[in-house]
């Protein structure tokens, strides 16, 4: 069965400042990843996704990420948090025809100080 | 906006009375989903449908059941709550982009309470 660690539950990180939030995922085929973003009281927002192609995805708000396959590893970056990126943050694996199942993982809670 | 409306948005309820949650789509996909969120644990799938009429448990399915009568309208039981149940639910739906890689759209999550 498949799995996704993100191993910091909160990170504090300064305005201005670079952000990145790990994930680690266990699935044996070509995984599908996606990377969603969570408002306080809001639903799911998808920030991007990765299924081939080009290793480095660009998705919205001015975030990526890298897939490293040696490592099992979506990594989610941002060069310059702005205060409206505090948010909870999932990593998540899609398994089955074209990743139509999602397996999350336990998420990552950014602050974001002044 | 996806076309997602769940209901209701919150409840309270007693242990051992039945509950129903309705998940609402007007963008016609065929595949929905029900997923808790807890703290600590993400999201985890109760309970999907890839059809009228076709559903499949997911990892948390026990003490849940759904039925999907039209595409539109995919229903989460809850036969007798239990404080365990208490949560918040989320629907969703499949989008399909022209790859089909599965990207799903939520819904605005309903906040379940069983005292």
């Amino acid at each position: 069965a498949q799995s996704v660690t993100q191993p910091d539950i909160h990170i504090t990180v300064s305005e201005g400042a670079s952000l990145e939030l790990r994930c680690n995922y266990s699935y044996g085929a070509t995984p599908y990843l996606f990377w969603y973003v969570q408002s306080p009281g809001q639903g799911l927002q998808l920030l991007l996704k990765y299924f081939s192609g080009d290793t480095l995805v660009q998705g919205i708000k001015g975030f990526e990420a890298e897939f490293k396959r040696s490592q099992s590893s979506f990594n989610l970056r941002k060069p310059s948090v702005h205060w409206s990126d505090a948010a909870e943050y999932f990593c998540a694996v899609g398994e089955g025809a074209a990743g139509n199942k999602l397996t999350f993982g336990g998420g990552t809670r950014v602050l974001v100080k002044p | 906006d996806a076309g997602i409306t769940q209901s209701p948005r919150h409840k309270v309820t007693e242990t051992g009375t039945p509950v129903t949650l309705r998940c609402h789509q007007t963008e016609n996909h065929r595949y929905m989903y029900w997923y808790r969120q807890d703290p600590g644990h993400g999201l985890r799938l109760i309970h999907y449908s890839y059809g009228v009429k076709d559903t499949d448990k997911g990892e948390v399915s026990d003490g849940y059941s759904v039925s999907r009568s039209k595409t539109e309208d995919f229903l989460l039981t809850l036969e007798s709550a239990t404080s365990s149940q208490t949560s918040v639910y989320f629907c969703a739906i499949r989008g399909l982009t022209g790859r089909g890689t599965g990207e799903l759209f939520f819904g605005e999550g309903s906040r379940l309470t069983v005292l």
